[in-house]
């Protein structure tokens, strides 16, 4: 499995745009980057996943550059209740429900 | 449409002492997988099952054990149980082959061992 790397903490204020970035460099042909997020004592919840180029849903934009060595997660206009942590998957896009997770990226929006 | 449901969401037990976990995917899903998270590891992989067998195991001890029934629902035991098994456990379901692979989690259960 590719590891993953992340900043352990990022600090942003409300309305601003969040950027997080995750270093994947040893990224297989058949792996996807997933990203979740977590609340304190509550379970991941899935913002988005991608496999190349730009993905976007309600929530978030996902960008992945064409070496795919890299991901960026994009929060626009961040409010309190983004306070979480972040998490950047990459694996094969199986459907199984086993997952490994990296440490994060603990994210606190001021207000 | 329910969502994982895990049971108990709190449990005191002493060393020594086992314990059972009770998770109910969400409907349809047969995937089932179990996580250990605590402030010094983090999320971590216990096992998943699917379709009442194990698939997947992580690394962690022959004390923690778990199964699946037919209906898709999964217990997971702790024997013996030790200080260091006081976390939050966490259990997710998917559906493979249902054209997502997003996986979706419990509240948890919240074990404090004494």
């Amino acid at each position: 499995l590719a590891k993953t790397t992340q900043p352990v903490s990022m600090d942003s204020y409300e309305g601003q745009e969040v950027n997080i970035t995750c270093s994947h460099n040893n990224i297989a042909t058949n792996d996807y980057i997933t990203w979740y997020q977590q609340f304190p004592s509550q379970g991941p919840r899935f913002i988005i996943q991608g496999y190349k180029t730009k993905v976007t849903n309600e929530v978030a934009s996902l960008f992945i550059p064409a070496d795919r060595k890299s991901s960026t997660l994009s929060l626009p206009r961040v409010s309190l209740s983004d306070t979480a942590v972040y998490y950047c998957l990459v694996g094969e896009d199986s459907g199984y429900s086993t997952l490994t997770f990296g440490k994060g990226t603990m994210l606190l929006v001021s207000p | 449409k329910a969502g994982v449901t895990q049971t108990p969401r709190y449990l005191i037990k002493t060393r020594g002492q086992q314990v059972t976990l009770s998770c109910s995917p969400i409907s349809g899903h047969r995937s089932v997988s179990w996580y250990q998270q605590t402030p010094g590891q983090g999320l971590q992989f216990l096992f998943e099952y699917f379709s009442e067998t194990q698939r997947n195991k992580g690394n962690f001890p022959g004390r923690f054990s778990g199964r699946q029934f037919s209906n898709s629902r999964s217990e997971m035991n702790v024997s013996t149980l030790e200080l260091g098994d006081s976390a939050l456990y966490l259990c997710a379901s998917s559906s493979p082959g249902a054209g997502t692979t997003e996986a979706f989690f419990g509240q948890g259960t919240r074990l404090t061992v004494v």
